[in-house]
């Protein structure tokens, strides 16, 4: 079947501008999770949704970042006033329960460059 | 404290020789996974391996094998018989199973291993 999808898969946006990253998880999986790839800090955890809630937000980088879930399938990542420390890879990833042992199958990613 | 850590930035091998990369853990948790990514240079994380932390047995799938040391806190990853399309960033992870947040409910990644497979 079809597996996760992301759009766009790149972006360049000029400092200050408003974006949204769209993630599009495996169907029937209930659990999405958003990361950020970047080359100074690697592979970091953003948040988490079971269904169409997450409970802890705490990942997210700034007030700036903020992220929904809606009919617990499509998500938005949305980044306000962008920065240019917020240039960096977004992946999405899923799994079918949200079981903490399941394997998470990620997207393509959003390259984000902001300029 | 980094709770994953590869030591091995890059890595070149021989085509069809054995392949360790190395990666050691930091975790209080009794109950936790382990899980092998690897990230050609397309870009998507594709998954390996998982090894938990209460199995008994070393995970394997295919040419992949975990060499999972506990009290060592080791979970190395083993490829037999490289191949060229082996050749990209490999990321070790870890879950932890306390919800206390701070990114309790993601995987905690390493840095990578570049590994390139030479002809």
């Amino acid at each position: 079947g079809a597996g996760v999808s992301q759009s766009p898969s790149n972006k360049v946006t000029e400092k200050g501008k408003d974006v949204e990253l769209r993630c599009d998880p495996i169907s029937g999986h209930t659990a999405l999770y958003w990361y950020r790839q970047s080359l100074g800090q690697g592979l970091e955890f953003l948040i988490y949704f079971q269904g169409n809630s997450a409970p802890d937000k705490s990942g997210l980088p700034s007030d700036r970042f903020s992220a929904e879930r809606t009919g617990g399938s499509v998500s938005t990542l949305t980044i306000q006033r962008t920065q240019q420390e917020d240039s960096a890879v977004y992946l999405c990833a899923s799994s079918s329960s949200g079981g903490r042992w399941e394997t998470q199958y990620f997207g393509p990613g959003t390259r984000l460059l902001v300029l | 404290a980094q709770k994953i850590t590869q030591t091995q930035p890059g890595m070149f091998v021989q085509e069809k020789e054995a392949v360790t990369l190395d990666c050691t853990y930091d975790t209080s948790d009794q109950s936790y996974g382990l899980f092998w990514y690897k990230q050609p240079s397309s870009g998507e994380m594709i998954f390996l391996i998982y090894q938990g932390s209460y199995d008994e047995q070393n995970a394997t799938e295919g040419r992949y094998s975990l060499n999972f040391q506990k009290a060592r806190k080791s979970a190395n990853l083993v490829i037999s018989a490289s191949q060229l399309g082996d050749s990209a960033m490999y990321f070790c992870a870890m879950r932890e199973s306390h919800r206390s947040g701070g990114g309790a409910d993601g995987l905690t990644f390493g840095k990578g291993t570049h590994l390139i497979i030479q002809p």
